[in-house]
């Protein structure tokens, strides 16, 4: 398995462009999300998914939109970037039942620039 | 909502010292306590968690402790090595109630010198 797989890794964006990150897990998790984390802030959520077609916001979802159309693909798309989005960008799954703890696998990241 | 705080925010020891990272949390309600460690450069991946049914856990030279009266968990590693240098974070959650979000501390850099 490759597990959690993101694209890019890296990217310098100007400001009011737009872009999408893209992650794919090749796992049959069904709980998927993506988190940002800034330095000495630690990981804030941006927005979550439970299964193919349902998504909702995190702690910080402004500025993002994401889709779920099959379990396996979940992207992350920013809309007129800014400034205050660079960061870097953690996608995570996880197979979650009402039983499981739900152990997240992390990609690898993606460095986000906006100049 | 949870809030987890996290100290210390950095934390310098010698090989083969103990290391303590403390986390404390705001909703009586969460009963899992995660730790994920991230090396430089690298995904965080979890290390070692905690149920809110256990007061200790251990995983050969770590180990978990809760109190869930005082609402603080703390992350235990003992005879340190270099390979132990890494940013570790707490999280919180409460799992069997619906959607299980995690809210994570703000990280502890250990460095172990050699």
């Amino acid at each position: 398995n490759a597990g959690v797989t993101q694209t890019p890794k890296f990217r310098i964006l100007k400001i009011g462009q737009s872009m999408t990150l893209q992650c794919t897990q090749d796992m049959n998790h069904n709980y998927m999300y993506w988190y940002r984390q800034d330095p000495g802030m630690g990981l804030k959520l941006i927005y979550y998914s439970v299964g193919a077609g349902i998504t909702d916001k995190g702690e910080v979802p402004n500025g993002y939109n994401v889709s779920r159309s099959t379990t396996e693909d979940f992207p992350l798309r920013l809309e007129l970037a800014a400034p205050s989005q660079t960061s870097v960008y953690f996608c995570a799954s996880t197979y979650r039942t009402d039983l499981n703890t739900g152990e997240l696998f992390f990609g690898e990241g993606s460095r986000l620039t906006v100049l | 909502g949870e809030n987890v705080e996290q100290h210390p925010s950095t934390l310098s020891v010698q090989e083969g010292d103990s290391a303590v990272i403390k986390c404390t949390y705001s909703d009586s309600a969460s009963n899992y306590f995660p730790w994920y460690k991230q090396e430089l450069g690298k995904r965080p991946q979890l290390i070692i968690d905690i149920r809110s049914n256990v007061g200790e856990k251990k995983d050969q030279r770590i180990a978990v402790t809760l109190n869930k009266t005082a609402k603080h968990f703390s992350l235990h590693i003992t005879e340190t090595q270099p390979e132990d240098s890494a940013v570790y974070f707490c999280a919180a959650s409460r799992v069997n109630t619906g959607f299980q979000k995690l809210v994570f501390g703000t990280g502890t850099r250990l460095l172990v010198s050699p």
